[in-house]
């Protein structure tokens, strides 16, 4: 089952915060997080597992609550090359060895 | 320079000709996966690969078949494509093949848009 992404999209001006959500109905062990640009392959970001601190760098970061089996990614001051659609991937107890993605958050930049 | 390697990167093709996407890896990795991609939808699994002759089937693989017989290789083959196999496929690997998780960041190649007429 895909975790569910929250906003499907959102517009921002350089300079502004924006957090997007992953939420998934099973117990997660790890979340990843990919950046895609139009056109071309997803870019890994960053991985948060069970049991692990708050990741981040530069201006990007992330958090992962296990108890209400949800991620945040953070994205702080926001710069042109942010745009794109950030997808989300979760590893659950019963999936085995699958990497399931959310449906995705469209972020677009602008000066 | 670590890749993954799909060809071909667009491909039209008519419904029932069976055709076959290849991917390749130059890292040693145990793990591969293909993904197609819809909008809306995200990125689905089709299959994945633990490692040589280990393969399982992800959230959506009817009307695929994949193999593994070398390390480096995980091809895809569609027998008989259906227009609703329209898609952009992913194929990806990475390190971690042991145990419950994927837990290595995924590479991905550079995508093949699949048209079927």
């Amino acid at each position: 089952q895909q975790p569910v992404q929250s906003p499907q999209a959102v517009i921002l001006r350089e300079g502004e915060d924006a957090v997007i959500n992953c939420s998934s109905s099973k117990a997660l062990y790890s979340v990843h997080w990919y950046r895609q640009k139009h056109g071309e392959a997803p870019v890994f970001l960053m991985i948060l597992l069970k049991g692990g601190e708050q990741k981040g760098h530069e201006k990007i970061s992330a958090s992962f609550n296990e108890k209400k089996q949800q991620s945040s990614l953070y994205l702080t001051a926001s710069q042109l090359s942010y745009s794109g659609t950030y997808f989300c991937g979760t590893e659950t107890a019963n999936a085995g060895n699958m990497l399931t993605f959310g449906g995705g958050t469209r972020l677009m930049v602008k000066p | 320079e670590a890749q993954v390697t799909q060809n071909p990167r667009y491909l039209i093709t008519v419904t029932g000709k069976k055709l076959t996407v290849t991917c390749s890896q130059n890292m040693n990795h145990e793990y591969m996966s293909w993904y197609r991609q819809d909008p809306g939808l995200g990125l689905r699994q089709i299959y994945y690969s633990m490692n040589v002759e280990v393969t399982d089937k992800g959230d959506v693989p009817e009307g695929y078949k994949v193999s593994r017989k070398e390390k480096r290789n995980f091809p895809l083959i569609l027998e008989s494509p259906s227009p609703n196999q329209t898609s952009l496929y992913f194929c990806a690997s990475s390190y971690s093949g042991q145990g419950l998780f994927v837990g290595e960041k995924l590479f991905f190649g550079s995508g093949t848009q699949l048209s079927v007429l």
